[in-house]
């Protein structure tokens, strides 16, 4: 019963050649995320989704877009993949509704693992 | 200084044994605390929330100081399949959505 899918789960590529990872969801969460994971460090938030509004994290570089057509789906566009950019890239879902001023649990899909010849 | 800082680890205990970990968070309007547990190669999962008041799940308990911004977790009863890294998490006091990740502390359970 997979919550968050992510697909492909292993993307080779080339340097300079642009990819795209995706991302599903079936919780019907309106906050979509994705971050960034290098190995031994912790997930970095490069921008998220609450419903249509597309929310940037100011040091994301833009070489990195995102999309988001419906609720469903979010996708991840790498335009011009450096040798830097190879990382595990997660997707994330949450509810919207705020705990009093807190957070809501993330719920992460399985991760995109992205390697750059 | 980092958002959270956690020891990286690793703690190597053998099975049965009672491991703690602390992680310390630099925002003391930070209102949402959980600790996740990460496999090699494999995804952040939630392991439990943090509340003011401590909890137990199991031979898992949490708990929060908020004087000294603080949280920990301790676990008794080591298994091998507790072996992970076990990541501190904050809720970025600028919007309730996001939040903000330690590096995590490694354990590894031995036989």
């Amino acid at each position: 019963d997979a919550m968050v899918i992510q697909n492909p789960r292993y993307q080779v590529t080339q340097f300079g050649k642009p990819v795209t990872l995706s991302c599903s969801q079936t919780l019907n969460h309106n906050v979509m995320y994705w971050y960034q994971q290098k190995s031994s460090q912790a997930p970095k938030l490069l921008f998220h989704y609450y419903d249509k509004d597309f929310n940037n994290e100011a040091d994301t570089p833009d070489n990195f877009q995102s999309r988001r057509p419906n609720t469903s789906f979010c996708f991840l566009d790498i335009r011009s993949p450096g040798l830097g950019d190879a990382a595990m890239y997660l997707c994330a879902t949450s509810r919207s509704a705020q705990l009093a001023g807190g957070s809501d649990t993330q719920y992460f899909g399985p991760g995109t693992r992205l390697t750059v010849l | 200084r980092k958002e959270v800082e956690q020891d990286p680890g690793p703690f190597n205990v053998p099975e049965g044994a009672t491991v703690a970990f602390n992680c310390t968070y630099s925002n003391s309007a930070s209102q949402s605390f959980f600790w996740y547990r990460q496999d090699c190669r494999k995804e952040p999962k939630l392991l439990m929330s943090v509340y003011s008041s401590g909890n137990e799940d199991g031979r898992f308990t949490a708990q929060l100081n908020r004087a000294s911004q603080y949280i920990s977790l301790l676990i008794r009863d080591s298994k091998l399949s507790d072996s992970a890294t076990y990541l501190c998490v904050v809720n970025r006091v600028d919007s309730s959505y996001k939040l903000i990740f330690g590096s995590g502390t490694r354990l590894l359970v031995r036989p």
